[in-house]
């Protein structure tokens, strides 16, 4: 069975530093990889996502992340966040088009001024 | 990307009655999934939901507790059934754009339950 772990549950940075979450993942073969990210009271935005292709994978908001087969990692990143990036971050893994998604946990992270 | 419309959006329900969440896509989707996001938790996958057949339960969910409908391929509903405390949440719709996932799975933007 595929299972996603985010082992940072909070993060918190400054205003202007740069940001990494951690996606782990196990599953067989070449994972279908999501970043979603939920504002407060909101629904989940895709960030991005990894079928294929080009390991480093550009979103909206300039994000970012990496599929790393050898690590079963799909890393997300932002070189300069924003406070309007303080939000709940959620990685998930799909088998297929068309097949369900299974997230991690989360991380929630904090943005100081 | 296909837009969701769920509703309602929030409800206080008291404990022992139903509760039956809508879901309204702007384009037809082969294939709809009910999650469920418990207070500081991430998302698990109640059920999905295929047009003409019966909906596939995941381990823990039972159709008696949580039925589903799926009338055709823009809309389908959730009923959480004989509520308790326990079932308190955020319930969310998703959807697979049936654009060959060119923008992924989409959300509506969630049903916050409370039951008391």
């Amino acid at each position: 069975a595929q299972s996603v772990t985010q082992p940072d549950i909070h993060i918190t940075v400054s205003e202007g530093a740069s940001l990494e979450l951690r996606c782990n993942y196990s599953y067989g073969a070449t994972p279908y990889l999501f970043w979603y990210v939920q504002s407060p009271g909101q629904g989940l935005q895709l960030l991005l996502k990894y079928f294929s292709g080009d390991t480093l994978v550009q979103g909206i908001k300039g994000f970012e992340a990496e599929f790393k087969r050898s690590q079963s990692s799909f890393n997300l990143r932002k070189p300069s966040v924003h406070w309007s990036d303080a939000a709940e971050y959620f990685c998930a893994v799909g088998k297929a088009a068309g097949n369900k998604l299974t997230f991690g946990g989360g991380t929630r992270v904090l943005v100081k001024p | 990307s296909a837009v969701i419309s769920q509703k309602p959006s929030r409800d206080i329900c008291q404990r022992g009655t139903s509760l039956t969440i809508q879901c309204q896509v702007d384009s037809q989707v082969t294939m709809m999934f009910w999650y469920r996001q418990q207070p500081g938790q991430s998302l698990t996958l109640i059920a999905t939901a295929n047009q003409g057949s019966e909906a596939t339960y995941e381990s823990g969910f039972v159709i008696d507790k949580f039925p589903i409908s799926r009338p055709n391929l823009t809309f389908s509903t959730l009923t959480v059934s004989n509520m308790s405390p326990e079932d308190s949440s955020i319930y969310l719709c998703s959807v697979e754009d049936y654009r060959v996932l060119r923008y992924g799975y989409t959300f509506g933007s969630g049903t916050r339950l409370t039951v008391v």
